[in-house]
């Protein structure tokens, strides 16, 4: 069964440095997504993506953030200086968006330490 | 916010079904409810969607009221490997909708 992959399982900063994390979607999904989730708290909504355009982003998704679909099988999050409050699960998303059909599937996510 | 409303924690014992409950009084005719589990950390997994019909797929079966003001989630043989949180959620499917979680349902299935 196709899935969503994720590199690095986990990746560890320190404040101020950049960050890359990827996403390998499923084969002939359109849409693409980001979440993160804080240690104990809620799955949140970072921002989505279709035909190499950011779709809808959230607050949390500011001026430090960036998504980029650099070649046809990789989804990536950059964050550009981490801070301690970055420190989350990151989560990677894809859906075809067909009619009645149409589900997320998620990656295993990227635990991002930030020191 | 959420637009949904779960209690925070239910149990089962294994080999029962598990019956989550979820409100979604204001869900508008065009939402779909969707529901997804959480085990430990891992990435959300998908479980089950409908929109007005009850549905039932190799995992689990959905059954939502005829005024769509509420639904459950059934698995019909909890097993341990069950024990996750459960969200229910609910959404337009079109383009780039986005999935708001909320609390969920910390489901325990005992042995």
């Amino acid at each position: 069964e196709p899935e969503v992959t994720q590199t690095p399982s986990h990746q560890v900063t320190q404040m101020g440095q950049e960050v890359i994390l990827r996403c390998v979607p499923i084969s002939n999904h359109l849409y693409f997504y980001w979440y993160r989730q804080i240690l104990g708290q809620k799955v949140e909504f970072l921002v989505s993506f279709y035909n190499n355009e950011i779709s809808e982003k959230s607050e949390i998704f500011d001026d430090q953030f960036s998504v980029e679909r650099p070649d046809g099988s990789n989804f990536t999050l950059k964050i550009r200086s981490t801070k301690l409050e970055d420190s989350a699960m990151y989560f990677c998303a894809s859906s075809d968006n067909s009619p009645s059909t149409d589900t997320q599937y998620f990656g295993p996510g990227t635990r991002l330490t930030v020191l | 916010d959420a637009k949904t409303t779960q209690p925070p924690s239910m149990d089962c014992a294994e080999g029962r079904a598990a019956n989550l409950p979820c409100n979604h009084s204001t869900i508008s005719g065009n939402e779909y409810v969707y529901w997804y589990r959480q085990i430990h950390s891992q990435g959300p997994q998908y479980i089950i969607h409908g929109l007005k019909n009850n549905e039932t797929n190799e995992m689990a079966s959905l059954i939502i009221t005829e005024d769509r003001k509420s639904s459950t989630l059934i698995l019909p043989h909890a097993t341990l490997r069950d024990t996750a949180v459960y969200y229910c959620i609910v959404s337009r499917m079109d383009s780039s909708y986005k999935l708001i979680f909320g609390s969920g349902t910390r489901l325990l299935v005992r042995p």
